[in-house]
């Protein structure tokens, strides 16, 4: 069945640091993903999308891979602050017609100042 | 100002007790979405309105029942809470296949 999942539950770094966030995706039709961050408490807030047409996309500090050949998805967050932990989850779209989200397990990303 | 707005934020029932959690949107779109999500883990769609047409998962309880009276509302019903069912409850919306928006969610606590 669909599944997305993550390789590491906790990444700790430094303030000032880039961060990477992986998930790998095993529905190779998937032609939507999305990176979600959630903060203690509160809802995902939507981060960064790339359908599967394109293999980068950046945004403000944020930058998302995808390789379609190995089913690999990453979030690279530059110059780290202590604002950015929270858990992050990418998701695949599974819907048609709809955005039927199939999340990842999720990974903490622990910022030390 | 929030796009989507779940009452309560926290939710206290007791066991078997029926209960109603709430969402409202401000952008009206046309699909909404209820998720569960428990401690650690991540949300599980429980269903979605597309329109006024309902739509559940397949492994989602009876116990959860849903109702949509217009565009901007959405209500989670949870029949006989259970302990089971203490979670995060989060609403989301989306226009079609585009990106979904999630509000606060509501904390239920089964006692």
């Amino acid at each position: 069945g669909e599944s997305v999942g993550l390789h590491l539950p906790t990444l700790s770094v430094q303030e000032g640091d880039n961060s990477i966030i992986n998930c790998a995706y095993s529905n190779s039709a998937s032609d939507y993903f999305i990176w979600y961050k959630q903060e203690s408490g509160k809802g995902p807030q939507f981060i960064i999308d790339i359908r599967s047409n394109m293999d980068k996309r950046q945004g403000q500090r944020v930058t998302v891979l995808l390789n379609k050949t190995v089913k690999h998805l990453s979030l690279q967050i530059a110059a780290t602050q202590p604002g950015d932990s929270a858990v992050y989850f990418c998701a695949e779209n599974g819907g048609t017609g709809f955005q039927k989200l199939v999340f990842g397990t999720g990974t903490r990303l622990l910022v030390s100042p | 100002d929030a796009m989507v707005i779940q009452n309560p934020r926290y939710q206290v029932t007791q066991f078997g007790k029926p209960v109603t959690l709430s969402c409202s949107q401000t952008l009206n779109h046309n699909v909404m979405y209820w998720y569960q999500q428990k401690s650690s883990q991540a949300p599980k769609l429980l269903f979605h309105y597309y329109d006024k047409d309902f739509n559940n998962e397949a492994d989602t309880p009876d116990n959860f029942q849903s109702r949509r009276p217009n565009t901007s509302f959405c209500f989670l019903d949870i029949r006989s809470p259970g302990l089971g069912d203490a979670a995060m409850y989060l609403c989301a919306i989306g226009r079609g296949t585009d990106t979904q928006y999630f509000g606060p969610g509501t904390r239920l606590t089964v006692l």
